[in-house]
């Protein structure tokens, strides 16, 4: 079981580069580290999955160390639209892998 | 490609009535599930359905929720009856397979109030 922890909540300008770290120290070999995004009236979104170094896609970067008991999300040059709630999820789709509060970012004008 | 459908958006009711939400995943998706998302809390997986088999309902209220999963393809939801407790968004998801890498896909969820 893959416990993940992430900051509450987290504030941002526009422009500015966000980085959202989470912890993950039970992390097992099979693992796969999956960030989802949600906002207000809707399910969460896919924004990227990885499982080692770095992952990049059109919306986001993920950084994960050779421990992989952490990761990165980073979002570069954020605006208004980004204002969501980041969910880090460890592991496989069942019941260990579970949605916690997420981090609740604000990107400000 | 058309994302998973849920219907009602909104259902409000009474304690001890009952009610049923429904989804419709994205045509080939093996892989179904509903979750429970309570204000401020992130989503809480209820019950995974492979194809129209049951894989994993630990989580689920057995003794007022049920759910199912006709041939495979769309999916109902019930509760009955209703507790205040049960007041939240229920989501549902679909993924291609059920898999360690699987991306899941959300439908908007429905909001259901208890009064």
């Amino acid at each position: 079981l893959a416990k993940t922890t992430q900051p509450i909540s987290m504030d941002s300008y526009e422009g500015q580069e966000v980085n959202i770290t989470c912890s993950h120290n039970n992390i097992a070999t099979n693992d796969y580290i999956t960030w989802y995004q949600q906002f207000p009236s809707q399910g969460p979104r896919f924004i990227i999955q990885g499982y080692k170094t770095k992952v990049t896609n059109e919306v986001a970067s993920l950084f994960i160390p050779a421990d992989r008991k952490s990761s990165t999300l980073s979002l570069p040059r954020v605006s208004l639209s980004d204002t969501a709630v980041y969910y880090c999820l460890v592991g496989e789709v069942n019941n260990d892998m579970r949605f916690g509060a997420g981090t609740r970012l604000t990107v400000k004008p | 490609e058309a994302g998973v459908a849920q219907s009602p958006r909104y259902k409000i009711i009474e304690k001890r009535q009952s009610v049923a939400f429904w989804c419709n995943p994205i045509s080939g998706h093996a892989t179904l599930y509903w979750y429970q998302q309570i204000l401020g809390q992130g989503p809480k997986l209820l019950i995974q359905f492979q194809n129209n088999g049951v894989v994993d309902d630990s989580q689920l209220p057995k003794d007022r929720f049920s759910a199912e999963r006709l041939k495979g393809v769309d999916s109902t939801l019930k509760i009955q009856p209703a507790k205040l407790e049960d007041s939240a968004v229920y989501l549902c998801a679909s993924s291609l397979l059920a898999g360690v890498n699987e991306k899941l896909f959300f439908g908007s969820g429905t909001q259901l109030s208890v009064l």
